[in-house]
Parts: C-alpha cells; sequence; structure tokens
C-alpha cells in the first residue's frame, strides 16, 4: 500500500461530459502529481503540484484541469470528453519534489 | 525518436537468470526513476538516482551521466519479477516533468 488513495477506482462515462479524478496523497507528502497511461501513447506526464502551487505543466490538454486544495488532496477535472481520453490515470505524491514518487493505484477512465 | 529509450522492449528468461535492462536518454537530466508496473496496472518506484549505483534486495540500479545511460538489473530473477519495468528522466528540480520510455516487459518462466 503506497499511502496514495485515488477515487473512483473505475470510470464510465460517454463523449462529451465531464469528470473529477479525486487523489489523497500520502500523509505528509506536499507534491502531487498527474500521469495518463493510454495503450498508444504509454505514461505521460500531466501536471504538478507542491503544496498548492502549480510547479511544473506537461502534456496536459486545455480541456483538463486541476488544482491542489489547502489539506493537500488534489483533482484533476476532465471536460468535453473524448474517446481518446480513454486511459489509466495516476496520481503519485512525494515529501519533497527531489523525493522517489509513491504511486495510487490509477483510476480507469473509458469514454463510450 | 524518443528522448528516453529502453532496451529491450520484451524480455522473457528463465527463473534464476540474470537480467539486465536498459535505459538512454538524450537530454540532460538531474535524476532517473526507475518503475515497476504490474500486471494488475499498479506502479511501485523502485529507485531514483542521480548518479552511481543504488542496490535493494535483488535489484540494482546504475547510472552514468556521461554516457547518459542507466541500467536496471535483477540478481536470481523470480517468476514474481515478472512485470512491466520503466525508466522516466527527471529534466531538472525545480521543473519536475518526468519522460518516460516505453517499458521493458519481462516474463520469468519457473
Amino acid at each position: 500500500d503506497s499511502g496514495v488513495t485515488q477515487t473512483p477506482k473505475h470510470l464510465i462515462t460517454a463523449t462529451g461530459q465531464r469528470v473529477t479524478l479525486r487523489c489523497s496523497p500520502r500523509s505528509g507528502d506536499l507534491s502531487v502529481y498527474w500521469y495518463q497511461q493510454s495503450l498508444d501513447q504509454g505514461l505521460q506526464f500531466l501536471i504538478q503540484y507542491y503544496n498548492g502551487e502549480e510547479r511544473a505543466k506537461g502534456n496536459i490538454l486545455e480541456r483538463f484541469s486541476a488544482q491542489q486544495f489547502p489539506d493537500l488532496h488534489s483533482e484533476l477535472n476532465l471536460s468535453s470528453l473524448e474517446l481518446g481520453d480513454s486511459a489509466l490515470y495516476f496520481c503519485a505524491s512525494s515529501l519533497h519534489p527531489d523525493q522517489p514518487q509513491h504511486f495510487g493505484d490509477g483510476t480507469r477512465l473509458s469514454i463510450l | 525518436k524518443n528522448e528516453v529509450e529502453q532496451s529491450p522492449q520484451n524480455l522473457t528468461a528463465q527463473e534464476g537468470e540474470f537480467i539486465t535492462i536498459n535505459c538512454s536518454y538524450s537530454v540532460g537530466i538531474s535524476a532517473l526513476h526507475w518503475l515497476q508496473q504490474h500486471p494488475g496496472g499498479g506502479i511501485v518506484s523502485l529507485f531514483m538516482l542521480s548518479s552511481g549505483k543504488k542496490k535493494h534486495g535483488r535489484l540494482i540500479a546504475t547510472i552514468n551521466i556521461q554516457e547518459k545511460h542507466s541500467s536496471l538489473h535483477i540478481t536470481a530473477s523470480h517468476p514474481r519479477d515478472s512485470a512491466v519495468y520503466i525508466c522516466a528522466a527527471l529534466a531538472s528540480f525545480g521543473n519536475e516533468k518526468l519522460t518516460f520510455g516505453t517499458g521493458t516487459r519481462l516474463t520469468i518462466i519457473p
């Protein structure tokens, strides 16, 4: 058990919809990272937060947004969903950015 | 061409064999991660290293910054080591964007 909790585990929805994925980091960890893993693209870094502030941004679409709240949990919002957004979305956390990351079990998003 | 390349893509070996997975990167990095992804999808961070060598149990990771190359070794391999191993390059501390390799699928046969 990594200590990182992601909810929900599975999400099935339709094109055009909006969903929110939630991540609770390991107790004490200040950094949260979001990743997307699709069959054709592999693992891709989306965005990183550190103590509530955005710290690094990767290949995150404009339809996607994220935030980290004062209690350090984070949410990834995906809107105007397309078939290609079907993927596993992982959250990871670390104490500080220069420390190893601990991964949650992921949220499997299926767009029908 | 990917900035981070792994080889081999697939590797099948007998239980007990010594395993080596290679990772080459074309960008300057501050650190390199090795991750293990189980068949169920869960990801475990194995190592994060900036120089030299790290060892944890039967796993050893090495990095040569000048040659832009890292290796992951597994000694006395076991079927439970069967997983996908992924290396990821961290560009710099201050901008912790990870660039991932495509992974090596390892299968250990009893």
